[in-house]
């Protein structure tokens, strides 16, 4: 089991660009989280989705962000027309079930730079 | 508002000597109590959690809900205890599955 899986590993925008992140989750995982972490700060939780359902988007910037975890394929974190500011380490998690029981297993990240 | 506060960003020890790493928290409810370690060129993996009461790689830590702290301990250091340890709380009820990390400390264990 090759873990979680995040591509790409570093990713450069120029402002007003889009970026797209992909969080493959470990096999037999169905649920799927995502967390930011700003330079010198703690992972802030951003949004928890299952196959086809935003769950909990309650830390999400309301606007420019989005998720998706579809059918098939990985779970997509998109920005769209990123700021300074969206530079960051996106980290994606999964587990079986809800952390609350379950283990979150995180992904290496993605670290964008927005120039 | 649930946060964790590790006070401490840097903290540099003698192999052989004791460790604590430490972690206060302030939340509401009944909470979760975890740390996480990230080796160097590694992602972040869980070390321990409150309610399994293990000891992992000599790490144990205890909740004292009086004082609101998890502090991490080790008897005696090694040189592969060196990384970033983030302590970390959620929800035992609804929305147990939202993790609140604090900042981290980096934990150097000179040789």
């Amino acid at each position: 089991n090759a873990g979680v899986m995040q591509n790409p590993r570093h990713l450069v925008r120029r402002r007003g660009q889009e970026a797209r992140l992909r969080c493959s989750p470990m096999k037999g995982h169905s649920h799927v989280y995502w967390y930011r972490q700003l330079p010198e700060e703690g992972l802030k939780f951003m949004v928890y989705l299952q196959k086809e359902n935003i769950i909990d988007e309650s830390g999400m910037p309301k606007e420019r962000f989005s998720a998706e975890f579809p059918k098939e394929g990985p779970s997509i974190l998109r920005i769209q027309q990123v700021v300074r500011g969206d530079s960051a380490a996106y980290f994606c998690a999964s587990s079986r079930g809800l952390a609350g029981g379950n283990e979150q297993f995180f992904g290496p990240g993605t670290r964008l730079t927005v120039l | 508002a649930q946060r964790v506060t590790q006070p401490e960003k840097l903290l540099s020890v003698f192999k052989g000597a004791p460790v604590e790493l430490k972690c206060n928290y302030s939340y509401s409810g009944s909470p979760e109590l975890f740390w996480y370690v990230q080796y160097s060129r590694q992602r972040l993996q869980l070390l321990l959690r409150h309610i399994s009461r293990e000891s992992i790689k000599g790490f144990t830590a205890d909740l004292n809900k009086g004082e609101t702290s998890f502090h991490l301990k080790k008897p005696f250091a090694q040189e592969e205890d060196s990384a970033m340890y983030y302590c970390a709380l959620s929800n035992s009820g609804a929305g147990s599955y939202q993790l609140t990390f604090g900042k981290g400390t980096k934990l150097s264990v000179i040789p």
